[in-house]
C-alpha cells in the first residue's frame, strides 16, 4: 500500500469511550502530522513530531493524546471527548519536520471522519 | 494575527477558466502552498510558490504576488472532476502552515 492511510475511516463515539485513530505512512518520510478539519474552518495542526519526537503541540485538550512509536505510525488515542470534537481528522508526513531542510511539502491521508454523541 | 482569505465558495461552467483567490498577512513567508481536497478524500498538493510569478503545471497554474500577499489559483478547461475544495496555506517564519478555510468549487456541465 503507498501513501498515507488513516484507520477507521469513519467512528462514531459517546462522550465516555475510549478509541485510538490509527495512521500508517509508506513514503519513507520522518515527520508526522495530526490536524483537525472542520467544517468551513481552516484546518488545525495539533500535533508534530519528528523522528518519533514530539516537536510541537497547539495547546491541545489532554483528552486527546498522541503516541508515535516509530517514524511510519502515529496514534492518536481519544477518552472523554465533548460534541464539538466532531471533525475530520487528518494525519499527514513529510520528509523532514518543515523547517529543517527549508519548506517541506506535507502528503495527508484520508481523514477519520469522527462523531462525538 | 495572522490570516488567510480566500472565498468560500465559487461555481463555474464546463470548459471554462476559473481563478481562485488567495491573500494573506503572516508572520514571514516561506512560500505558498495549493491543495485539492474532494469530499471525504485527503487534501493533495496541487502547488508550491516561493517566488513571485506564475507557475504552470498542466491545466493548473499559480500565481505569487509577495508584496501584495496574494495568490491565484488558476485553472482551465475545466472538467466535472475538478469540483473539490481547493486550500491556500502559506508557510510562516516558524515553517509553520497556516492555513485557509478553503473554496468550494462547484462545476456545473
Amino acid at each position: 500500500e503507498t501513501g498515507v492511510t488513516q484507520t477507521p475511516r469513519h467512528l462514531v463515539m459517546g462522550m465516555t469511550n475510549k478509541k485510538s485513530l490509527k495512521c500508517e505512512q509508506h513514503l519513507g518520510h520522518n515527520a508526522m502530522y495530526w490536524y483537525k478539519q472542520s467544517a468551513k474552518k481552516p484546518l488545525e495542526l495539533m500535533f508534530v513530531y519528528s523522528l518519533e519526537e514530539r516537536v510541537e503541540n497547539n495547546s491541545v485538550p489532554s483528552r486527546f493524546s498522541p503516541e508515535c512509536p516509530n517514524s511510519s505510525h502515529l496514534f492518536l488515542h481519544l477518552h472523554t471527548l465533548q460534541p464539538e470534537d466532531s471533525a475530520l481528522y487528518l494525519c499527514a508526513s513529510s520528509q523532514d519536520q518543515t523547517g529543517t531542510a527549508g519548506p517541506e511539502t506535507q502528503y495527508f491521508g484520508p481523514g477519520t471522519r469522527l462523531l462525538v454523541l | 494575527g495572522q490570516n488567510i482569505d480566500q472565498p468560500t465558495e465559487m461555481t463555474a461552467t464546463e470548459g471554462a477558466i476559473v481563478q481562485i483567490n488567495c491573500t494573506y498577512q503572516t508572520s514571514g513567508f516561506n512560500g505558498l502552498f495549493w491543495y485539492q481536497q474532494h469530499a471525504g478524500e485527503a487534501p493533495t498538493f496541487l502547488s508550491y510558490n516561493v517566488l513571485d510569478g506564475l507557475e504552470e503545471k498542466g491545466r493548473f497554474s499559480s500565481f505569487l504576488s509577495r508584496s501584495k500577499g496574494y495568490s491565484y489559483l488558476l485553472l482551465k478547461e475545466l472538467q466535472m472532476k475538478d469540483s473539490a475544495s481547493y486550500l491556500c496555506a502559506v508557510m510562516d517564519s516558524n515553517y509553520q502552515l497556516i492555513w485557509g478555510a478553503g473554496t468550494k468549487l462547484i462545476i456545473k456541465p
